[in-house]
């Protein structure tokens, strides 16, 4: 399997733009989660969905935020307008609920927002 | 609330030293408890598990024990080696280990020749 894959692996953009992270998890797993990660604050995690249901959103910072999960092989993480302060690493995990407890995390996306 | 606190580093040891990292933690019902790695430019890998008390999660030589007396789970390793560098994360989840990981702060490890 090709593991969790997340894209852009890089992205750079310009304060008040919209961005759009991208995430297909490992194939068969049922659970997606979003994390993001800074110095200042850790690792947080923003929002996780359940066979492509939104379960628990408390962590996404504001409502510039949003989620989808249209699939079961597909998730974005949209910022609108985006913020210097969102500047950070963005990790994608996957979980087969049937399985071990272990999330399996992306490769992760570095935003920078200037 | 649920919360983890692990201790600050870096830690840098020679390679052959023996490591421990401090993990406490502090949770409602019985959580189960991970150690993650991190290595530069790369997501967390999961390193260990324990679900239940006195179990001893082990991996690659490195060990950690759910000690419910006094909520730990530290992490060690007998003899660290040059590739052991990276950041490790303890972490928590509800029970069923679905619900969402607390991690702590993470620990820098560097390991020199």
């Amino acid at each position: 399997d090709a593991g969790v894959i997340q894209s852009p692996r890089h992205e750079v953009t310009e304060m008040g733009q919209e961005v759009t992270l991208r995430c297909k998890p490992i194939s068969g797993h049922d659970y997606l989660f979003w994390y993001r990660q800074t110095m200042m604050r850790g690792l947080e995690l923003l929002i996780y969905f359940n066979n492509n249901v939104p379960i628990d959103d408390s962590g996404m910072p504001e409502d510039r935020f949003s989620a989808k999960m249209p699939n079961a092989s597909f998730s974005t993480l949209k910022i609108q307008p985006s913020e210097p302060r969102d500047s950070a690493v963005y990790f994608c995990a996957s979980l087969d609920g049937g399985g071990s407890y272990e999330q399996y995390f992306g490769p992760g996306t570095r935003l920078t927002v200037t | 609330g649920n919360s983890v606190t692990q201790m600050e580093g870096p830690v840098t040891l020679s390679e052959e030293a023996f490591l421990t990292i401090n993990c406490t933690y502090t949770a409602t019902g019985y959580p189960s408890l991970f150690w993650y790695v991190q290595y530069p430019g790369e997501g967390l890998q999961l390193l260990l598990k324990a679900t239940k008390a006195d179990d001893k999660g082990s991996n690659k030589g490195f060990e950690a024990t759910y000690r419910k007396e006094t909520t730990s789970f530290h992490l060690e390793k007998g003899s660290v080696q040059v590739s052991d560098s990276a950041v490790y994360f303890c972490a928590l989840s509800g029970s069923g280990g679905y619900n969402k990981l607390i991690f702590g702060a993470g620990t820098r490890l560097a390991v020199h020749p």
